[in-house]
């Protein structure tokens, strides 16, 4: 089983407010990545960041930004919650420099009403 | 445009039946093939992994071909269990290491009755 951990699991919160998404592993991986998942959808990289103090913008344009101060935790901010934010967040790392193979947290399904 | 596209989009199977699910790519460099397993509400779990030299790699029950001259690979399922519902994702990397970017499908649904 993969060391890469996400709270909350679930999320259900109104318009407006300002919800972090933690995601922390414990591989001592450099690189750390966040998906947005519809369902039905393929994965859209968000955001992504190749150690500490280095973040990028993903693909697929988001609202949100990120953080990498420590190695293991990847924090996912949205300052201002709207309905359209509605969506499945997957936290993954990687440390493989061969593959690249992507581990994956369990995700946080973020509601706003 | 580089694309991963997935077939069927779901499948229903009896359990202890075998089952095959289809990926065709356009991604070009190519570097390794992945398929991941996603149960429902859950993160992706990986499989297997395929370079360009591999054409196939099993996993348990579960085993991968690639053909990497049509760009086509498949999941061979054996012997299903009730375990095995969810999507199944292939993704395709550029570049392999961790410099490549990924393309993913859109996964393949299955569901096993019993």
């Amino acid at each position: 089983e993969a060391d890469i951990y996400q709270i909350p699991r679930y999320l259900v919160i109104g318009t407006g407010k300002k919800i972090t998404l933690e995601c922390s592993q414990t591989m001592g991986h450099d690189k750390m990545y966040w998906y947005q998942q519809d369902p039905g959808m393929e994965l859209h990289l968000i955001h992504y960041s190749y150690g500490v103090n280095s973040t990028e913008k993903g693909d697929l344009s988001s609202e949100s930004t990120v953080s990498r101060i420590r190695t293991e935790h990847f924090p996912l901010t949205l300052e201002s919650a709207r309905p359209s934010h509605t969506s499945q967040y997957l936290c993954a790392s990687t440390g493989d420099k061969n593959t690249g193979e992507l581990f994956f947290g369990e995700g946080s399904r973020l509601t706003v009403l | 445009k580089n694309q991963v596209e997935q077939s069927p989009q779901s499948l229903i199977i009896l359990e202890g039946k075998n089952c095959t699910l289809q990926c065709n790519y356009t991604v070009s460099p190519f570097s390794n093939l992945r398929w991941y397993k996603q149960d429902t509400g859950r993160g992706p779990v990986s499989l297997t992994i395929m370079t360009f030299s591999e054409n196939t790699k099993s996993n348990g029950r579960y085993t991968a071909t690639l053909d990497a001259d049509t760009k086509q690979s498949s999941l061979h399922i054996t012997a299903s269990q009730l375990s095995d519902s969810a999507s199944y994702i292939c993704v395709v990397s550029d570049r392999g290491s961790t410099l490549g970017r990924l393309y993913f499908g859109r996964g393949t649904q299955l569901t096993v009755w019993p």
